[in-house]
């Protein structure tokens, strides 16, 4: 059961223009919710984090919302650089303990392969 | 900022031979280390949370005698594919949180770069 989806295997978008990736969760104990971007025979690396108690963070080019009531959040990148070329993980934690993938480790999405066109 | 190294980058091994995997942390300390298996084009998955001295906890369906975790010191965690098969193929990730930064739930963690394992 996938408990964090990421619909869109693949974006592409065009140099300058805003790039939003999508990330829908199921499991409601989740309370933090993390960006994670990937390049090719790299590990992961942390972009971005927002908790439920609030709706949007920034951080320059880069915003996160986040809807509880709908479970989704998204990952808006304005304006997008050919440097943010990459796949893109949507991942969720949880404060209790106990909770898969929560604070024992990370519950990722399959990730968004982003392609940004010059 | 904090940084793991994950070692060998890439291994092919022979079908029923076992394989290490280190992950380090190179300079901070992690009593808890995480270990991920990624598919072609699907999530990372947890496997097991290494810790520090003690015993591993392996996330359900990861067989404990198939995945062996060692985490002997503050900086290092090794997982060894056993009697590897074809099937054991995959990219293997190790994470870490910077303790010394806090350790809860929503510090980010930090990921080698992986381990390509390929099975003959």
């Amino acid at each position: 059961d996938q408990q964090v989806k990421q619909n869109s295997p693949s974006l592409s978008v065009q140099e300058g223009r805003i790039s939003i990736l999508n990330c829908d969760y199921t499991n409601s104990m989740f309370d933090y919710f993390l960006w994670y971007k990937k390049y090719p025979a790299e590990g992961p690396t942390f972009l971005i984090s927002i908790s439920s108690i609030k709706d949007k963070n920034e951080d320059g080019r880069f915003t996160v919302f986040l809807n509880k009531s709908a479970k989704h959040l998204s990952l808006h990148i304005v304006p997008s650089q050919p440097g943010d070329s990459a796949v893109y993980f949507c991942a969720a934690s949880a404060s209790l303990i106990g909770v898969r993938g929560g604070a024992d480790g990370l519950t990722f999405g399959k990730g968004t392969h982003l392609i940004i066109q010059p | 900022g904090a940084v793991v190294s994950q070692h060998p980058s890439w291994v092919i091994c022979k079908s029923g031979t076992s394989v290490k995997i280190e992950c380090r942390s190179l300079d901070f300390q992690a009593t808890t280390m995480f270990w991920y298996r990624q598919f072609p084009k699907q999530s990372l998955m947890l496997m097991a949370t290494s810790n520090e001295g003690s015993k591993a906890t392996y996330e359900q369906g990861v067989e404990k005698d198939k995945f062996l975790i060692n985490h002997a010191s503050l900086t290092l965690s090794t997982l060894t594919v056993t009697s590897a098969h074809p099937e054991d193929s995959s990219f293997y990730i190790c994470s870490a949180r910077d303790e010394g930064a806090g350790s809860s739930y929503n510090s980010p963690l930090h990921f080698g770069n992986g381990t390509r394992l390929t099975v003959t």
